[in-house]
């Protein structure tokens, strides 16, 4: 079975643009959740999906939004972007939302905000 | 609130030694899940091992083992005859309903494995 995958791997932007990221979910997975890796905030939460519906939302500013298709494949979006969102941005999926679901993670999207 | 600690930012080890990582953990909530997962260079987070708060058993997994003691909010993991092949940062992570059931992550230990 097919891993996480998330597209592209690596992007290149300048302040100001906007970016969105994909995330295609492991088969039979309908939980969407992406978080943001950075070296001084580490891994941050940023919002969950499920059934199309987000769920659950980090504490992060109305820039970062994000929606899932029917096919529970997801994305999100940057805008308006700033040199502080230089990140490694990781998706992860599970059967289900839920504490006991295991999430199983991407290689995630390396954005470099220059 | 949810809180994971990892006190070890970085551990060197010569290949073949035994190592553990530490977690501590901080939560309200009495139904809780706990997860290891590995991220080598390449960037994704491996998952490793998922324990729920009313499953205090130990756990083995070939050269993998895992403490979790409810009495100190530890779930601290042991890599035996350690391999270069280790090397990698690990993090433990917390996720129950008190926490929006997001994962909340520790900060990660950086664990080099030399020859």
């Amino acid at each position: 079975k097919a891993g996480v995958t998330q597209t592209p791997r690596y992007l290149i932007k300048t302040r100001g643009q906007q970016v969105t990221l994909s995330c295609s979910p492991i088969s039979g997975h309908r939980s969407v959740s992406w978080y943001q890796q950075t070296p001084g905030q580490g891994l941050q939460f940023l919002f969950e999906y499920f059934s199309e519906t987000q769920r659950n939302k980090g504490n992060f500013p109305g820039r970062f939004s994000g929606r899932q298709f029917s096919n529970s494949r997801s994305e999100m979006n940057v805008s308006t972007l700033e040199l502080g969102d230089s990140a490694l941005y990781l998706c992860a999926s599970s059967l289900a939302p839920g504490g006991g679901e295991t999430q199983y993670f991407g290689p995630g999207t390396r954005l470099l905000v220059l | 609130a949810q809180k994971v600690t990892q006190a070890q930012t970085e551990i060197s080890v010569v290949e073949k030694e035994d190592v553990t990582l530490d977690c501590v953990y901080e939560t309200r909530d009495t139904t809780y899940y706990l997860f290891w997962y590995k991220q080598p260079p390449s960037g994704e987070l491996v998952f490793l091992i998922r324990r729920n708060s009313f499953d205090e058993q130990n756990e083995i997994s070939g050269r993998y083992s895992w403490n979790f003691q409810k009495s100190t909010s530890s779930f601290n993991f042991t890599i035996t005859a350690s391999q270069v092949v280790d090397s990698a940062v690990y993090f433990c992570a917390l996720r129950a309903t008190g926490g929006g059931n997001k994962l909340t992550f520790g900060t990660g230990t950086q664990l080099k494995v030399e020859l």
